[in-house]
């Protein structure tokens, strides 16, 4: 059983599309992120929803907008994409509390290309 | 300036070897700190959690010291199985997580 499961893999798109990453999670965490990973390998946080309450959000487009139905799931829906928006997107979970020693559990990621 | 700074490498050692990674941290209120292994084209992994008093796993060996504010990991009897890309994060503010960009690490035979 995967711990935390994003779709789809991989997502090729034009510019100005619109679409949407998913994200589950299955081991009863209460906190969700979204990060994204640049050609340089820097991961960056995007954002972070405890209990399906926005608790992060960092410096990210509006076009980026996330939603969280319930606490075992995060999607993130991106509008009007750019060439810049090109990325690997993680999803991640936690149990949460900032002295966690459990750290993240990552999903496998989404590569998106913008062309 | 970034949260988490680490030497990008590529560290390139012998089977057998011992290697040593540094990281720095610019947030002192800095509460959580870990080191998360990274393969090609893969999500990361936790590989070990970072305690004020250092502990160590197996080959692995991580320390932490706050006044200096950086962290390291030692991996002794370095596997080929060990190349990966190593990531350092410190966590702080209800779990915002800071990430450095990676230290590239290459085990050859």
């Amino acid at each position: 059983d995967t711990a935390v499961s994003q779709t789809p893999k991989y997502l090729v798109t034009q510019m100005g599309n619109d679409k949407s990453i998913k994200c589950e999670q299955n081991l009863g965490h209460d906190t969700m992120y979204w990060y994204k990973q640049d050609s340089k390998k820097f991961l960056k946080i995007m954002f972070s929803y405890n209990n399906k309450e926005l608790i992060i959000n960092e410096t990210v487009p509006n076009r980026f907008s996330p939603k969280s139905p319930d606490k075992a799931h995060l999607n993130l829906h991106i509008n009007s994409l750019e060439l810049g928006d090109s990325a690997v997107y993680f999803c991640a979970s936690s149990h949460g509390g900032t002295a966690d020693i459990y750290g993240y559990t990552f999903g496998s990621g989404t590569r998106l290309t913008v062309v | 300036r970034k949260e988490v700074e680490q030497d990008p490498g590529p560290f390139n050692v012998p089977e057998g070897a011992t290697v040593a990674f540094n990281c720095t941290y610019s947030n002192s209120a800095s509460q959580s700190f870990f080191w998360y292994r990274q393969d090609c084209r893969k999500e990361p992994k936790l590989l070990m959690s970072v305690y004020s008093s250092g502990n160590e796993d197996g080959r692995f060996t991580a320390q932490l010291n706050r006044a200096s504010q950086y962290i390291s990991l030692l991996i002794r009897d370095s596997k080929l199985s060990d190349s990966a890309t190593y990531l350092c994060v410190a966590a702080y503010n209800f779990n915002k997580f800071y990430f450095g960009s990676g230290t590239k690490l290459n085990v050859k035979p």
